[in-house]
């Protein structure tokens, strides 16, 4: 069964503690993404996979950090929590780095910071 | 600017009346991709289409690359199709970046 899981599901942490979230998929794909998600704003990337150790900024990257040592784990960082870092978080992944390959998404992390 | 817009913002249906939701592009494109979200749901994807028109049971999609637009119509709507669609852009830069839409939000009425 095909599928991007996301631990936890749902997380509260406090200004300044460290969070970590966890994507995987089992599909091989080589590309993962992840993305918050904020009512009117819509979907924005924060990073982007494209294999273990090749990873690039996307639109919004400030305050997080990632890591790729697997091709089927994707984690995302954020070092000392700040309140407008909640946000509900989804991870995605893709077939290939390059164009025409479809986004399979994970059931995303809904992630409070007092 | 925003590189993906979505209309309606919000659209209200009662079941069994058809919808077309739209998506444009402001850039070229190398494909889109429409997706479905219940409230407090994942992405759930509908199709996957680079251009031409795609079947999905009561969902049809229509991508036209050179005009920058894509369709989704539902016909025969059911409540169970309330949520939100969202399309996604896949920009022409050789590498993938999705762009998203901010959604059209549709509840169908008994």
């Amino acid at each position: 069964d095909m599928k991007v899981t996301q631990m936890p599901r749902y997380l509260i942490k406090r200004m300044g503690e460290n969070v970590l979230l966890e994507c995987g998929q089992d599909m091989s794909h080589e590309t993962m993404y992840w993305y918050r998600q904020d009512p009117g704003l819509g979907l924005q990337l924060i990073y982007i996979s494209y294999d273990v150790d090749s990873n690039s900024e996307g639109d919004i990257p400030k305050g997080y950090r990632v890591s790729r040592k697997k091709r089927e784990h994707f984690s995302l960082i954020l070092d000392s929590a700040k309140t407008n870092q909640t946000s509900v978080y989804f991870c995605a992944s893709s077939l290939s780095g390059h164009s025409y390959a479809e986004q399979f998404f994970g059931p995303g992390t809904r992630l409070t910071v007092l | 600017g925003q590189q993906v817009q979505q209309s309606p913002a919000s659209l209200v249906l009662q079941e069994g009346e058809n919808a077309e939701l739209q998506c444009n592009f402001s850039t070229s494109l190398n494909s889109m991709q429409w997706f479905y979200q219940r409230p407090g749901g994942s992405l759930v994807s509908l199709f996957y289409n680079p251009s031409g028109t795609k079947h999905s049971g009561r969902l049809t999609s229509t991508t036209v690359i050179k005009e920058r637009r894509s369709s989704l119509h539902i016909s025969s709507s059911q409540t169970t199709d309330s949520g939100t669609y969202l399309c996604a852009l896949e920009r022409n830069t050789g590498y993938q970046n999705f762009y998203f839409g901010k959604g059209t939000s549709l509840t169908v009425i008994p």
